[in-house]
């Protein structure tokens, strides 16, 4: 069974803490994407990346980096953990497609509590 | 920029009952649009989608269709089961630019036997 998998799902952490969240897929995808999920916000994208050691900025990527040295590989970085980054973390990746149907598979979540 | 807008919740039915979680859109141009869910402790899995005006995807009993004059993509199921406990996500896939979804901010539906 394909899948994405997220090697953490629950942390604990504490302020100034540096959080590495891996994320891994089977799939042999080009586009891996980190999202953080909060109450009443629903997802917002963090960081994408389209191919080994490209990324590119989400809607929010302060206090975050990624690193991608592998196709198979999508690391998310948080260089000094804050309580505002107690989140839901989910990784997720796709096939490299124009058509527009393009559909992502989700790992289970990483649940970052920061201290 | 893209946007989605959902109907806050929870939504809270009893076994049998109709459904309909609504989803409303903006974007520049046709994006393709879809409906995931999140069951209790699990990621998000792709139920649906549609991507051109008119389509209707469907899956599971579930159904929605790309209306375009009203840029919505209301979803619909007959009859809800203790088993759809779960949160509904409406999102949008740009067709302009790389192609990163847009989610809506999740709707959470409590079906009672």
């Amino acid at each position: 069974d394909v899948k994405v998998t997220q090697s953490s799902r629950y942390l604990v952490k504490r302020t100034g803490e540096k959080v590495f969240l891996e994320c891994v897929q089977d799939m042999d995808h080009e586009n891996m994407f980190w999202y953080r999920q909060d109450p009443g916000l629903g997802l917002r994208l963090i960081y994408f990346s389209y191919d080994v050691k490209m990324k590119e900025k989400g809607d929010i990527p302060e206090g975050y980096s990624v690193s991608r040295e592998k196709k198979e590989r999508f690391s998310l970085i948080l260089e000094s953990a804050s309580t505002n980054q107690t989140s839901m973390y989910l990784c997720a990746s796709s096939l490299l497609q124009s058509s527009g149907a393009n559909v992502l598979t989700f790992g289970a979540g990483s649940r970052l509590t920061v201290l | 920029g893209d946007s989605v807008t959902q109907m806050e919740g929870p939504v809270t039915l009893s076994e049998e009952a109709f459904l309909t979680i609504n989803c409303t859109y903006t974007a520049t141009g046709y994006p393709s649009l879809f409906w995931y869910v999140q069951y209790p402790g699990e990621g998000l899995q792709l139920l649906l989608k549609a991507t051109k005006a008119d389509d209707k995807g469907s899956n599971k009993g579930f159904e929605a269709t790309y209306r375009k004059e009203t840029t919505s993509f209301h979803l619909e199921k007959g009859s809800v089961q203790v088993s759809d406990s779960a949160v509904y996500f409406c999102a949008l896939l740009s067709n302009t630019g790389f192609q990163k979804l847009v989610f809506g901010t999740g709707t959470r539906l409590l079906v009672s036997p």
